[in-house]
């Protein structure tokens, strides 16, 4: 299975909002709503931050927000700020009952 | 609150079988809400799922990895193990295990343990 296809870097200035697409196929991403987000610190374990394609865990700041359109799934991060400085994966269920990992998105806060 | 260590060798020879465990704290692994899963990253790369077990049995591997890969579950420990053989240097990388929610609440991998780099050399 190939990975999902992520930008491998964006960057934007505090307060400013950001998006990191991740593209599939019809067989993972567009075919459900089983679309996680991951956010990694370095030297850290990945941190849940989105699922279900649009859902936020309790404890998640609210300028953390997802959405899918097609075979195409997005996190966007508004209000910016430093700490927001990281690794961001998506995953994604498929059709062969497996899970597939995003390349990784590395965002800079600028 | 749940929480998972991961275990095991830092340092396995190639062509030999790696073996990490996971022990699961605060909540039950025969939980009816979870799956149990690993997850590797080899270093400066991105994240790869290995595989993810149900307690009653059931088990879904990653396709590439699929050969070589063994995930079981010791309920009366409350841990999980992974077991993958004939190692190369490609191998090499931190391996995580991690609570694998799969149910009608929705698919999630959270929370995730701390992670335990495994080096295949000889």
């Amino acid at each position: 299975q190939s990975a999902l296809t992520q930008p491998a870097s964006v960057s934007g200035s505090p307060g400013q909002s950001i998006t990191i697409s991740c593209t599939g196929t019809s067989s993972d991403v567009g075919g459900y709503n089983y679309v996680s987000w991951y956010q990694q610190h370095p030297g850290k374990a990945p941190k849940l931050m989105i699922y279900d394609v649009s859902k936020r865990p309790s404890g998640v700041s609210n300028r953390f927000s997802g959405s899918k359109s097609g075979n195409t799934a997005s996190l966007t991060i508004s209000g910016l700020q430093a700490e927001d400085e990281a690794d961001y994966y998506c995953s994604s269920y498929t059709s062969s009952s497996t899970w597939v990992f995003g390349g990784g998105t590395k965002l800079t806060v600028l | 609150q749940l929480q998972l260590q991961e275990s095991g060798p830092g340092l396995v020879k190639p062509s030999e079988t790696l073996s990490l465990t996971c022990t699961v704290s605060g909540g039950s692994i025969s939980s009816s809400s979870y799956y149990w899963g690993w997850i590797r990253q080899p270093p400066g790369k991105g994240l790869e799922w290995i595989g993810s077990m149900y307690y009653s049995g059931s088990t879904y591997y990653n396709p590439s990895l699929k050969s070589r890969v063994t995930i079981s579950v010791d309920t009366s420990k409350n841990q999980f193990s992974l077991k993958l053989s004939s190692v190369t240097a490609a191998d090499t990388a931190v391996y995580y295990c991690a609570s694998h929610n799969w149910n009608y609440e929705g698919d999630w991998f959270d929370p995730w343990g701390q992670g335990t780099l495994v080096t295949v050399s000889s």
